[in-house]
């Protein structure tokens, strides 16, 4: 089955640039999009990056993503960080008629 | 605007049956996935199974087929997701989205809470 790894946590500083990586099992992870999602603490989970590197409408444009093949990982990019971005991160693809999403990565910023 | 409401939390006792609802508007509610997100307490998101309201078609996880029914009301766009028997491991946050064309989830429900306890 396919899965997705995420680092369990990241920290970094206002200001500054985090990068989170979501790494495929198997196969390539550029079959398939892959998609970020960020969920605050007592919220719902709200899309942040779709088809890779495409932001929805809203979403700054602090926010961007990216696919390295080589390393068949994808990445999110966080930059000018903001005390309001910290929460869990989580990627998601789609494989075979099933939905994954990587185990998630908590960012704090300090 | 597309949106997605869910019904209230619930606090139910072992054996006890649930069924938990999902309110679409903003969209033709039969012309889209409807999927199913469980979130256990201090976890990830794991993805539980779709239905498509148009025609009822569903399709579950391996990890939860058989323990959970889903269905639709097209009449009231509302999307429900069903227990016959609670385990005290059904005690999670459960969240509905739309799925896109593209397979992804957006918008979310705000989530039902769970809590199954004796």
């Amino acid at each position: 089955n396919f899965m997705l790894t995420q680092p369990h946590s990241v920290s970094e500083s206002p200001g500054k640039t985090v990068t989170i990586s979501c790494t495929g099992s198997s196969g390539s992870i550029a079959s398939n999009y892959v998609q970020w999602y960020q969920q605050r603490p007592g919220s719902a989970p709200t899309l942040v990056i779709y088809e890779d590197n495409q932001r929805p409408s809203g979403v700054p444009d602090r926010f961007s993503g990216s696919i390295a093949r080589s390393s068949n990982s994808a990445s999110l990019s966080i930059s000018g960080l903001k005390t309001e971005d910290e929460a869990d991160y989580y990627c998601q693809s789609y494989d075979n008629n099933n939905w994954v999403f990587g185990g998630g990565t908590k960012l704090t910023v300090l | 605007e597309v949106q997605l409401v869910q019904s209230g939390a619930e606090v139910k006792k072992p054996g006890e049956s649930l069924k938990i609802s999902c309110k679409g508007s903003g969209y033709t509610f039969t012309n889209s996935w409807i999927a199913w997100v469980r979130q256990m307490p201090g976890k990830g998101l794991e993805w539980m199974g779709i239905i498509y309201p148009g025609d009822s078609d569903t399709r579950y996880s391996p990890s939860f087929q058989g323990q959970v029914i889903m269905s639709a009301d097209n009449s009231i766009s509302t999307a429900y997701l069903q227990w016959d028997s609670l385990k005290a491991s059904d005690s999670a946050m459960y969240y509905c989205a739309r799925i896109t064309v593209g397979n992804w989830f957006d918008p979310w429900g705000q989530g039902t809470l769970v809590t199954v306890s004796s």
